[in-house]
């Protein structure tokens, strides 16, 4: 049974530090992995997709990278800004059948402190 | 439109009262999936709904909760003789593919 856990649970760092969010996951064959953002009383927004056959993707100061041997991937933010705090979370496809639900870890809360 | 719409953005319903949510999805998106998010939680699962097949209903807490999906497109969550312990937020998405996008969300409070 695939499970994701995120490390750690909570991150507060000055602004303008760069910073690593971690998600691992109990079973490598995955299909894909998704970072998303969610701010406070808010829905979820799409950061970075990447697939199984990708190492990294990136977005503006946003990068991704996967190691699906290890069952790793991180989320790499540079420059941090007081915008970037949010919570952060990481989902992966089951691979149970056909339903494609996202097992999710229980995210990574940032403050980001001007 | 061009997001996941999901409505009404919030709720507050008596006890023992029913209630339906809307999710109007990526226009040509054809899989479709409700979570819920309790206070302090992680997302919880509660059905998938892909194309014309019979949707995936799994994780749906009780016999309380049904959802459908019209014409491979808008569905609705329904929520019967609710419980104060369905207060949460309840998130739409849809995907094509791979990526999957979420909704604002309908955020529930049973009093």
């Amino acid at each position: 049974k695939q499970e994701v856990t995120q490390i750690p649970a909570a991150l507060s760092v000055p602004e303008g530090e760069n910073l690593v969010l971690n998600c691992s996951f109990t079973d490598s064959a995955i299909y894909n992995l998704q970072w998303f953002r969610q701010d406070p009383g808010k829905g979820l927004t799409s950061l970075l997709l990447i697939q199984s056959s990708q190492r990294e993707q990136t977005s503006g100061r946003l990068n991704a990278s996967l190691d699906k041997s290890s069952g790793r991937s991180t989320l790499y933010i540079a420059a941090s800004q007081p915008g970037d705090s949010a919570t952060y979370l990481c989902a992966v496809p089951s691979n149970a059948g056909n339903n494609r639900k996202l097992i999710w870890g229980l995210g990574t809360s940032l403050a980001v402190n001007p | 439109g061009a997001g996941v719409s999901q409505s009404p953005s919030n709720k507050v319903t008596e006890k023992g009262k029913d209630v339906e949510l809307r999710c109007d999805p990526i226009s040509g998106h054809t899989a479709l999936y409700w979570y819920r998010q309790s206070l302090g939680q992680g997302l919880e699962f509660l059905i998938y709904f892909q194309g014309n097949s019979a949707p995936d209903k799994s994780g749906l807490p009780s016999d309380r909760f049904s959802a459908e999906r019209t014409g491979g497109s808008v569905s609705t969550l329904t929520i019967q003789r609710t419980q104060q312990e369905d207060s949460a937020v309840y998130l739409c998405a849809s995907s094509r593919q791979d990526a999957v996008y979420f909704g604002e969300g309908s955020w529930l409070t049973v009093v």
